[in-house]
């Protein structure tokens, strides 16, 4: 079946120690996203993607890194970086970045102790 | 201040009850966008809509975008337990395709 695959669904991670999700979509779809999604804070843009080898930064991309070598790959990597790491991450993609149906992974949590 | 507001933030409904959520913004809207969310899961693509005064349905679940385009609601008729989660708009209101998001409506129907 087509979809997205986010994993792992669950991670937990020491403090300082960066931290790669995983986001492969199997819809042929040219943009891919990342979204933080936080408690009162709604959905975060992180960074998108809308061709291989090619991202912009969202609202939130400090001490957040990706990459898109692959069409169907858009890894995010979660750095020490990044002061408030424990979130629940989205990943999501769509036909073009223009007038189309973004659709969404299952998402991963992560929990920095 | 939320570019998106949506509202009420929370309801609790009987089963068999119809219930309405809205979704405010002060732009003109070029997409609305309708998700539904378990809590801890992805989200769920309902309906979209683009025109002003454009209303589609799935099942018991209406949305309507008003004529100026900047209002959307959305109605379910007759609330059954499998209809409880959090509701998302979410919009393209011209940014380069960043759409922004409301902070979702929780939905809880008792049997």
């Amino acid at each position: 079946d087509g979809g997205i695959t986010q994993s792992p669904k669950y991670l937990f991670r020491k403090e300082g120690q960066n931290v790669t999700l995983s986001c492969e979509q199997n819809l042929n779809h040219d943009a891919m996203y990342w979204y933080r999604q936080d408690p009162g804070q709604g959905l975060r843009l992180i960074y998108y993607s809308q061709i291989v080898n090619d991202f912009q930064k969202g609202d939130i991309a400090e001490g957040y890194s990706v990459s898109r070598e692959k069409k169907e790959s858009f890894p995010l990597t979660v750095t020490s970086a990044q002061k408030n790491p424990t979130a629940f991450y989205l990943c999501a993609s769509s036909i073009v970045t223009s007038g189309n149906t973004i659709y969404f992974g299952e998402g991963s949590w992560l929990t920095v102790v | 201040s939320q570019e998106l507001e949506q509202s009420p933030q929370s309801l609790i409904v009987q089963e068999g009850k119809n219930l309405t959520i809205n979704c405010t913004s002060s732009k003109t809207l070029y997409g609305l966008y309708w998700y539904k969310q378990k809590y801890g899961e992805g989200l769920i693509f309902l309906m979209m809509l683009q025109k002003g005064g454009e209303e589609k349905s799935h099942e018991k679940i209406t949305a309507k975008l008003d004529e100026k385009k900047q209002q959307s609601s959305l109605h379910i008729t007759a609330s059954q337990p499998s209809h409880a989660g959090i509701y998302l708009c979410g919009a393209d209101a011209g940014n380069n395709r960043k759409l922004i998001w409301g902070l979702g409506t929780s939905l809880a129907v008792n049997p």
